[in-house]
């Protein structure tokens, strides 16, 4: 079964700072990955998805990720973090077939001054 | 264009009281539905989902239940609730269709608090 590793629980970066979120996928084929992000108390908004073609997708609010088959990984990076993008980001995975995404345990990015 | 209703937005419970959280899909036909759970730090638990009227799966079993009465409206229930029933119900749809297509839209979300 696919899995998702979010490494990362929490991590802190200073606001103008680059920021890169890690995510690792377990999955034979190629999966098609999301990233979502939600801020506290609100639902989930997809940033971003890779489905084929270009590994390097562009997303919503500044944010890119970057699809790495030979290490397995979607990690999500934005040049410059602003206050606004504190929040919880998850990674998710689904495969073909009418099955439910499969969802990491999120980070928490918090930004300080 | 599609939106995806919760209600109630906050829901204060006693222990052992019923619960009914309502969820509804406008704008697509057929969506798949989901229901998934946040207790503190602990991520998204999916907890059920459909793929059409009256089909329901459950990955995780406990008190509660879901259904789905009408194509755009996915119900989650229970007869007693417990303290650990606490947490953030999120509901989403995605388009009923393989693959690509699965990306899912998330509700703003239900937090219940069992007292």
């Amino acid at each position: 079964a696919q899995s998702v590793t979010q490494p990362d629980i929490h991590i802190t970066v200073s606001e103008g700072a680059s920021l890169e979120l890690r995510c690792n996928y377990s999955y034979g084929a190629t999966p098609y990955l999301f990233w979502y992000v939600q801020s506290p108390g609100q639902g989930l908004q997809l940033l971003l998805k890779y489905f084929s073609g270009d590994t390097l997708v562009q997303g919503i609010k500044g944010f890119e990720a970057e699809f790495k088959r030979s290490q397995s990984s979607f990690n999500l990076r934005k040049p410059s973090v602003h206050w606004s993008d504190a929040a919880e980001y998850f990674c998710a995975v689904v495969t073909s077939g009418n099955t439910p995404l499969v969802f990491g345990k999120g980070t928490r990015l918090s930004v300080i001054a | 264009s599609q939106t995806i209703h919760q209600w109630p937005a906050t829901l204060v419970q006693p222990v052992g009281s019923p619960l009914s959280l309502e969820c509804t899909v406008e704008g697509t036909s057929n969506p798949n539905l989901y229901w998934y759970r946040q207790a503190a730090g602990r991520g998204l638990q999916l907890l059920f989902y459909s793929v059409g009227i009256g089909q329901i799966s459950s990955e995780v079993p406990q008190n509660l239940s879901a259904s789905r009465p009408q194509d755009r409206q996915f119900i989650l229930s229970s007869k007693k609730l417990l303290l650990s029933d606490s947490g953030f119900y999120l509901c989403a749809w995605s388009a009923l269709a393989g693959g690509p297509y699965n990306e899912q839209f998330f509700g703003p979300g239900t937090r219940l608090t069992v007292l």
